[in-house]
């Protein structure tokens, strides 16, 4: 799975499948965390995103699963479209104070939907 | 409400030219940002900016200037490009809420970059 570090670069799923892609992060003091989907040529767009006091947050088709005991984030895809096929990044934020701010992305996973 | 607007979108440099990349948002946001995005990299932050006046460095600033006027603009100078600059630029907005113990991003909005090239 794609890390703040390490990724998996690619994933291929059927059209309809579920898809879940990974995401470790190694800083125990992040405290918000972000799901973005890039699409070719494009600038990265929001898909969801998790405060650090939760371990579940559902939108439209896509569900964001916490695991802080392991530094583990997760982004679940449900009855996939060809339109879902992107690189796919997890960012992590940590709030330290007023002028700290900022967003750390990992290096992304390619999701490719097979029609 | 047009979002995180960035200009030029393509630009072809020499080495050793200067320019400045745009970027403009219309949401109010206190917070904004440059990132560089490399072939099979992720997004690596430059500057930052946390209110007209305030700037700071991210990862990556070597080679590049910011500076924050006005709420609405931060623009990305490159005093002296050179190849290693080559990639994508992103900007990026984000307003600031306290919460619990801490200041938080939310409303992260990206532009939809600029693609630039030194030669």
């Amino acid at each position: 799975g794609e890390s703040v570090g390490l990724h998996l670069p690619t994933l291929s799923v059927q059209e309809g499948d579920n898809s879940i892609i990974n995401c470790a992060y190694s800083n125990s003091a992040s405290d918000y965390f972000i799901w973005y989907k890039q699409e070719s040529g494009k600038g990265p767009q929001f898909i969801i995103d998790i405060r650090s006091n939760m371990d579940k947050r559902q939108g439209q088709r896509v569900t964001v699963l916490l695991n802080k005991t392991v530094k583990h984030l997760s982004l679940q895809i449900a009855a996939t479209q060809p339109g879902d096929s992107a690189v796919y990044f997890c960012a992590e934020n940590i709030g330290v104070g007023f002028g700290n701010e900022k967003l750390t992305f990992g290096t992304g996973t390619r999701l490719t939907i097979i029609p | 409400n047009a979002g995180v607007t960035q200009t030029p979108k393509f630009q072809v440099l020499k080495t050793g030219q200067s320019m400045t990349l745009q970027c403009a948002q219309d949401m109010n946001h206190e917070y904004m940002s440059w990132y560089r995005q490399d072939p099979g990299m992720g997004l690596r932050l430059i500057h930052y900016s946390v209110g007209a006046g305030i700037t700071d460095q991210g990862e990556v600033p070597n080679g590049y200037n910011v500076s924050r006027s006005t709420t609405e603009d931060f623009p990305l100078r490159l005093l002296s490009a050179a190849p290693s600059q080559t990639s994508v630029y992103f900007c990026a907005s984000s307003y600031l809420r306290w919460s619990t113990d801490s200041y938080t991003n939310y409303g992260y909005t990206f532009g939809s970059g600029t693609r630039l090239t030194v030669v």
